[in-house]
């Protein structure tokens, strides 16, 4: 049960697009299209953006968007707006039919 | 409107126990696997443990390993978990979150607001 291995921080100047990595293994993100990621502000619950890999839920900007490639999964966001600075956290279904988390990437926007 | 209310958090000395509650609305609380995720300040996410919908299906993170059990009781829409032999490190946000898709725990969509427990001397 080993952490998902992000980025500690990015950062991207406003209109600009960045993308967040989130390497696992084949147990878990390589092994499943069950890739989640998650947006953090200080203080308050977790907000799903991105789901099975590369789904939005409704009310989730276009802007979000999430990629996989074997073992690593990624989440890009496009033309960055102030308020996309938080933590992101991806998730990945496991093999021992669990759930694990990625480290988290702390986002400035500058 | 799906809201996931947590509660029982405290301050409590190492050893001790807790239990933590979860009250579950807007959704068909009984048809969903739910979840426990603690966030401990300065740290990372924790997936901690997951119950399916029934109850008959039961997972736990190895840090937790046979000192937290979940439980639920689907006819009052609440889930619960049972901390014992509290460490230090076991500090941290609890959060109470539901599976995206009923019947699956493959990923979670709502999270609540989360409950503090501090295990301190």
């Amino acid at each position: 049960q080993s952490a998902l291995t992000q980025p500690a921080s990015v950062s991207g100047s406003p209109g600009q697009s960045i993308t967040i990595s989130c390497t696992g293994t084949s147990s878990d993100v390589g092994g499943y299209n069950y890739v989640s990621w998650y947006q953090q502000h200080p203080g308050k619950a977790p907000k799903l953006m991105i789901y099975d890999v590369n789904n939005r839920p409704s009310g989730v900007s276009n802007r979000f968007s999430g990629f996989k490639s074997g073992n690593t999964a990624s989440l890009t966001i496009s033309g960055l707006q102030a308020e996309d600075e938080a933590d992101y956290y991806c998730s990945s279904y496991a093999s021992s039919s669990t759930l694990v988390f990625g480290g988290g990437t702390k986002l400035t926007v500058l | 409107e799906v809201q996931l209310v947590e509660s029982g958090g405290v301050v409590i000395q190492p050893g001790g126990s807790l239990r933590l509650s979860c009250a579950a609305s807007g959704f068909t609380f009984g048809e969903y696997t739910m979840h426990w995720v603690r966030h401990a300040p300065g740290k990372t996410l924790e997936w901690v443990s997951l119950i399916s919908w029934d109850g008959g299906v039961t997972k736990y993170a190895d840090s937790v390993k046979g000192r937290f059990t979940i439980s639920r009781d689907n006819s009052k829409n609440s889930l619960y978990l049972e901390m014992n032999s509290l460490r230090t490190e076991d500090t941290a946000f609890y959060f109470c979150a539901k599976a995206r898709i009923p019947v699956s725990g493959t990923s979670i969509d709502y999270w609540g607001q989360g409950t503090l427990v501090t295990v301190s001397s």
